[in-house]
C-alpha cells in the first residue's frame, strides 16, 4: 500500500497562475482533507470531504477550490495564486467514522508563489 | 480562539533522558480525541499516540505515553529514553467532531548526544 500520495512534491508559481494539487489514497478511507502548514502556525484545515460527493470549507478556504473526484482522489485548486499561498500543503485521509481515528498524511507539496 | 496550545516552541533533552512536551486544549464538547504527531526534518507527519476523552487510563505506545489530565485540559506527551532520532517537530491535535481536527503550533525537540 502506498498510503496517501501527493503530486507534485515541489512547485513554483508566479502570482496569478493557477495549478491543481493532486492527492490519492489507497486505504479505502471515506474522508479526505487538505491542510496548509505555515511556520509557527501548525496545520490549518483548508477543505475537507467527509465522503465521496461532498466537500466542506475548513478554517482557511479563501482562494482555494476542491474536487472529490472519486473515493480515492481529492484535488486542491488554486485559481489565481498569491504570495500569501506560499506554504506546505498536506493531504490527509481517515476512515472518518468517529473522532477516535487518526488521520494519515501524504508527504506534502512545497509551493512557492513569487 | 486558539483551541490547542503548545507553549514550548523549542525543547532540548539529553540522549537517554525522558522529556515532556506540553499541550493544553479548549473544548466544551464532552466527546473528543487527542493526538500527537511527529514531523521529522524530512517533512512527513507521523502519528504517535491517541487519547479519547472517555478513556480512563493514559495511552501508551512504546516509549511514548500521554499524560492526560482532563480537569486541567492538558494532554502532555512523555517520551522516555530519548534517542537522536526523536529530534523533530511534535504537534498536538484535537478532534471534536468527526471531520475537524485542530493542531497546535508545535514544539521543536532537539536530542543532544
Amino acid at each position: 500500500n502506498a498510503g496517501v500520495t501527493q503530486t507534485p512534491k515541489f512547485q513554483v508559481l508566479k502570482t496569478g497562475q493557477s495549478m491543481t494539487l493532486q492527492c490519492a489514497q489507497d486505504m479505502n478511507h471515506n474522508s479526505m482533507y487538505w491542510y496548509r502548514q505555515d511556520p509557527g502556525m501548525g496545520l490549518r484545515l483548508i477543505y475537507y470531504s467527509a465522503s465521496e460527493g461532498t466537500t466542506d470549507k475548513g478554517e482557511v478556504p479563501n482562494g482555494y477550490n476542491v474536487s472529490r473526484l472519486n473515493k480515492r482522489e481529492f484535488s486542491l485548486r488554486l485559481e489565481s495564486a498569491a504570495p500569501s499561498q506560499t506554504s506546505v500543503y498536506f493531504c490527509a485521509s481517515t476512515t472518518g467514522q468517529s473522532y477516535g481515528h487518526e488521520q494519515f498524511f501524504g508527504p506534502g507539496t512545497r509551493l512557492t508563489v513569487l | 480562539a486558539q483551541k490547542i496550545t503548545q507553549t514550548q516552541p523549542g525543547m532540548f533533552v539529553q540522549e537517554k533522558e525522558a522529556v515532556t512536551l506540553d499541550c493544553t486544549y479548549d473544548t466544551s464538547d464532552p466527546s473528543y480525541g487527542l493526538f500527537w504527531y511527529k514531523q521529522p526534518s524530512s517533512g512527513e507527519m507521523i502519528f504517535l499516540i491517541y487519547q479519547g476523552s472517555y478513556d480512563q487510563q493514559n495511552a501508551t505506545e512504546g516509549r511514548y505515553s500521554l499524560n492526560f489530565q482532563k480537569a486541567r485540559k492538558s494532554a502532555n506527551l512523555v517520551i522516555s529514553a530519548s534517542q537522536l532520532g526523536d529530534s523533530a517537530m511534535y504537534f498536538c491535535a484535537m478532534r471534536e467532531d468527526v471531520y475537524d481536527m485542530r493542531f497546535g503550533a508545535g514544539t521543536r525537540l532537539t536530542v543532544k548526544p
